[in-house]
Formats: structure tokens, sequence, C-alpha cells
């Protein structure tokens, strides 16, 4: 099946830096990315979609200053989690589909700690 | 780390048979979490289950969670067409102080009227 890289698979960063993570899909265009955010004990939570080539559509309530999502190539996606604070510690992850597929592929997830 | 397997990997059916999709994980799961993707879709949350045994209903589909909280099941009855898509099942992994969701594969499913 399809892969996608998600990188880093951790982070820990202070109070007030930005953070990036990167989605990439290694077999596939992926002209799709989804980007989720994971609370402890709950479900995935959809943050926004991604086309590439476009601005991301943001769910309700996912402030796109604070998350910033780039599109910018078939095989890559980043999420940027601007002047991060304690309460944006969280698991990422992100899925990738090609134009017209079935299905979407997972990324292993990131875990992102701000102290 | 964590593995969790989803088996079969496609699944075609004739309109108004029945699904069942299996998945198995190598630890004990504290709980387990179903997603459904429609073609061209993302992966929206189905349910949770959480106890030993436990069995949830959601008109057709039925989910189940081992008596060992290390295997589930998901069998619809009846399929319609709008049952097509993917189901994910997915378990959380809990290492070195964080915890995040392990996903399976997938079952791809498709429905012939």
């Amino acid at each position: 099946g399809a892969v996608v890289s998600q990188h880093p698979s951790w982070v820990i960063c202070k109070s007030g830096t930005s953070v990036k993570i990167e989605c990439r899909s290694l077999d596939f265009q992926a002209t799709t990315m989804f980007w989720y955010r994971q609370f402890p004990k709950q479900s995935l939570m959809l943050m926004a979609t991604s086309n590439e080539g476009s601005k991301a559509t943001y769910e309700q309530g996912v402030e796109k200053d604070k998350f910033l999502i780039n599109h910018a190539s078939l095989t890559l996606s980043t999420l940027t989690v601007t002047s991060a604070h304690p309460e944006d510690s969280s698991f990422y992850i992100c899925s990738a589909s090609s134009q017209g597929a079935f299905e979407a592929f997972f990324g292993q997830g990131t875990r992102l700690t701000v102290v | 780390g964590q593995q969790v397997m989803q088996i079969p990997q496609y699944q075609h059916v004739q309109e108004g048979e029945d699904f069942t999709t299996y998945c198995n994980s190598s630890t004990t799961l504290s709980n387990i979490q179903w997603y459904k993707q429609r073609p061209g879709g993302h992966p929206v949350f189905l349910i949770q289950l959480v106890k030993s045994g436990e069995v949830k209903k959601q008109k057709r589909l039925t989910f189940q969670f081992g008596e060992a909280k290390k295997n589930s099941s998901l069998h619809i009855t009846a399929t319609q067409t709008t049952d097509v898509g993917t189901y994910f099942c997915a378990g959380p992994y809990s290492g070195a102080g964080s915890y995040q969701l392990t996903f399976g594969k997938g079952t791809k499913l498709s429905v012939i009227p």
C-alpha cells in the first residue's frame, strides 16, 4: 500500500516558539491531505483539508493563523504550529489521498509537547 | 512498538449481504476506535469501545471489543451501497508517557448493487 511519512514523530518545544510538522507521500501524488489533532483518550478531530496548490480549508473553531498549513507540492504538506503554548500539546496526524482515489493513508503521527 | 492488524484488506459483497472486518492488536488496548472513510473523503469517527467484551450497535453496524481487549470487529448487516468506503480501526499506544493512535491499514468495502 501507499506510504505516508510524517516527521518528526515527537517534538518538545518551548512556549512561544513555532514547530513545523511535515507529511510526505512517498510513492504517490497526494492531491489532498488532511490534518487531524487528537486529545488524550479522544477521537481524531479534523483540523483542515488541503489541496495541492490552494489554500487549506479549516474546520470551524480551528485558528488558521495559529495552525499554518502549506501544501505546495504533490508530495509534501506541512503544518506549522505558531507561537506554541502548552495547550497546543497534542498528537497530530496527517492523511493523504490522490485524486480520484478510494482511500487516504495515514502518517505515523507527531506527538507535540510544549513546555 | 504496537501493531494493529486489520483484515481483510478488501471485501466485495453483493448488496444485502453481511460484512465483517477484524482488528487485532499486539498489545492490550485501553480502548479501540473505528473510523469510516467514504471514497474521496476523510476518515470520520464512528465509535469508541472501552470495556472488555463491550458490544455497541449503530443501526446496522455492530461493534465488538474482545474480552482480552486485544481484538475488535465491525459487522454490517444487510449492506447497502451507502456503506461503501474504507473502515479503519485504531488503538491508543502509550509509550514514554505519550499517547497516540496506531491505525490499522483499513478494510476497503465495495458493495455491488
